[in-house]
C-alpha cells in the first residue's frame, strides 16, 4: 500500500499568513495527488486535483505543487474561512490512501 | 447539478448488519468510479471501498469479507452492505464520486453516522 505522510499535524497561524502543508508519498504516484478541506461536521471539499490543478470555484490563494514524491499545498494569504483541516489523498493506486490531516487553527 | 445523498446509518449491535445508500443526481453512477470512506470520531479519513465503472470492487483489509458494494442503475444509487459489524466500524460514512478526468473525489455525500455498540 502507498503511505501518505502529511505534516504538520496542526499549525497555528494568523489571518494574512502564508501557510504551507506538505505530503510525502512512500512511492511514486506521478501527480495523482489531491487536496481537500474539511470543516467540522461537514464532508471534505476538493481544493486541488492532480497535484496542482485548482478545482472550479476554489479561491486562487490556494495552490499546489509537486517535486518527485513530495507535494505541497500553499495558502498564500490565510483568510478567516480557511481555518479547517486539510487532507491529502493519492489516487494512483488502490487503496486510495489519505494523509493524517493538518488542522489549521487561529493563532 | 451533481448531488449525492446518503441514508441508512444508525445504531447497531456488534455482529449486526446495515445497508447504506448513496443516491446520485445530475450524473450517472455507473459511468464513474464511486467510493466509500469513513471517519471515526476525531480521526482522519479512512478509505473503505471503491467500485470501478466496469463493476470491479475493492475493499480495505479491515472490511474485506464483511462489506460489499453494489449499484442499482434504475435508481442511480450506490450501496454499501455492512455485515458482521464491529465496534471499530463506528464512524461517519461518506460516499464520493471520482470521475476519470480528474482522478479526484469532486462530489461527496453529506455523511451518515454508523454507531456499533452493545
Amino acid at each position: 500500500d502507498i503511505q501518505m505522510t502529511q505534516s504538520p499535524s496542526s499549525l497555528s497561524a494568523s489571518v494574512g499568513d502564508r501557510v504551507t502543508i506538505t505530503c510525502r508519498a512512500s512511492q511514486t504516484i506521478s501527480t495523482y495527488l489531491n487536496w481537500y478541506q474539511q470543516k467540522p461536521g461537514k464532508a471534505p471539499k476538493l481544493l486541488i486535483y492532480a497535484a496542482s490543478n485548482l478545482q472550479s470555484g476554489v479561491p486562487s490563494r490556494f495552490s499546489g505543487s509537486a517535486s518527485g514524491t513530495d507535494f505541497t499545498l500553499t495558502i498564500s494569504s490565510l483568510q478567516p474561512e480557511d481555518f479547517a483541516t486539510y487532507h491529502c489523498q493519492q489516487t494512483f493506486g488502490i487503496p486510495r490512501t489519505f494523509g493524517q490531516g493538518t488542522k489549521v487553527e487561529i493563532k | 447539478e451533481v448531488q449525492l445523498v446518503e441514508s441508512g446509518g444508525g445504531l447497531m449491535q456488534p455482529g449486526g448488519s446495515l445497508k447504506l445508500s448513496c443516491a446520485g443526481s445530475g450524473f450517472t453512477v455507473v459511468t464513474t468510479y464511486m467510493s466509500w470512506v469513513r471517519q471515526a470520531p476525531g480521526k482522519g479519513l479512512e478509505w473503505v471501498s471503491t467500485i470501478y465503472s466496469g463493476g470491479n470492487t475493492y475493499f480495505a483489509d479491515s472490511v474485506k469479507g464483511r462489506f460489499a458494494m453494489s449499484r442499482d442503475n434504475s435508481k442511480n444509487t450506490l450501496y454499501l452492505q455492512m455485515n458482521s459489524l464491529r465496534v471499530d466500524d463506528t464512524a461517519v460514512y461518506y460516499c464520493a464520486r471520482e470521475p476519470p478526468y480528474t482522478s479526484a473525489w469532486d462530489y461527496w455525500g453529506q455523511g451518515t453516522q454508523v454507531t456499533v455498540s452493545s
